[in-house]
């Protein structure tokens, strides 16, 4: 268990919606990055949020938008969805200090668009 | 842009020892890491290097050479559930960890 939690694990929607991902990160982490793993694909970065503030962006669709509230949680909206949306979409955190940047992921929300 | 090159997949035996080379072209480097992932599940932390050199950990080896853009990641007496993607990935700067699109290793009896 690396901590990190998030929730759904699976979802099902059909295109043209829009749905919400949550992830809690580890205690005390101030990071949280998103990731999205379609099949075969390695990982793609999405967006690095710390301490409330968007840090980096990666390849995030402008249909997809991410926050971090005060508590450190995260949600990554996807919205106007299209099959190709189908994919695992992964947390991850990690703490500020230390010269190792480990990040730790959370178990993924499978997301299928129908 | 970033690049990094993985094998597909490789076929090892248990018991025996695998290499998995990374090659990487990325705009920084801020150090190297290696992620393990079964299928399905979220990837796990192996190994970090951010100076040339072999750091072993346990069964685990990982060697970067930055000059040459190059790391490997070595397992020894490979067990069944070793087969898994393990995935090579560049601390890029600004905070962005740039993954490749790993390798995935079967280990047969």
């Amino acid at each position: 268990d690396s901590g990190v939690t998030q929730t759904p694990k699976h979802l099902i929607t059909a295109t043209g919606q829009r749905v919400t991902l949550r992830c809690s990160p580890r205690s005390g982490d101030l990071s949280v990055y998103w990731y999205q793993q379609s099949l075969d694909q390695g990982l793609q970065f999405l967006i690095h949020y710390y301490n409330g503030e968007e840090r980096a962006k990666g390849n995030i669709l402008e249909r997809f938008s991410a926050q971090q509230f005060p508590d450190l949680h995260s949600e990554l909206n996807l919205s106007s969805l299209e099959l190709g949306d189908s994919a695992l979409y992964f947390c991850a955190s990690s703490a500020r200090t230390g010269a190792s940047k480990e990040l730790f992921f959370g178990e993924g929300s499978r997301l299928t668009v129908l | 842009g970033q690049n990094i090159d993985q094998p597909t997949e490789m076929t090892a035996t248990e018991g025996a020892i695998v290499q998995i080379n990374c090659t990487y072209q990325t705009s920084g480097f801020n150090g190297l890491f290696w992620y393990q992932q079964h299928a399905g599940e979220a990837p796990t932390f192996l190994s970090y290097n951010v100076l040339d050199g072999l750091e072993e950990k346990g069964r685990f080896s990982s060697f970067l050479s930055r000059s040459k853009g190059y790391s490997y990641l070595l397992l020894k007496e490979l067990q069944m559930k070793d087969s898994a993607s393990y995935l090579c990935a560049v601390d890029v700067g600004a905070n962005n960890l740039f993954f490749g699109t790993g390798t995935r290793l079967t280990v047969i009896p």
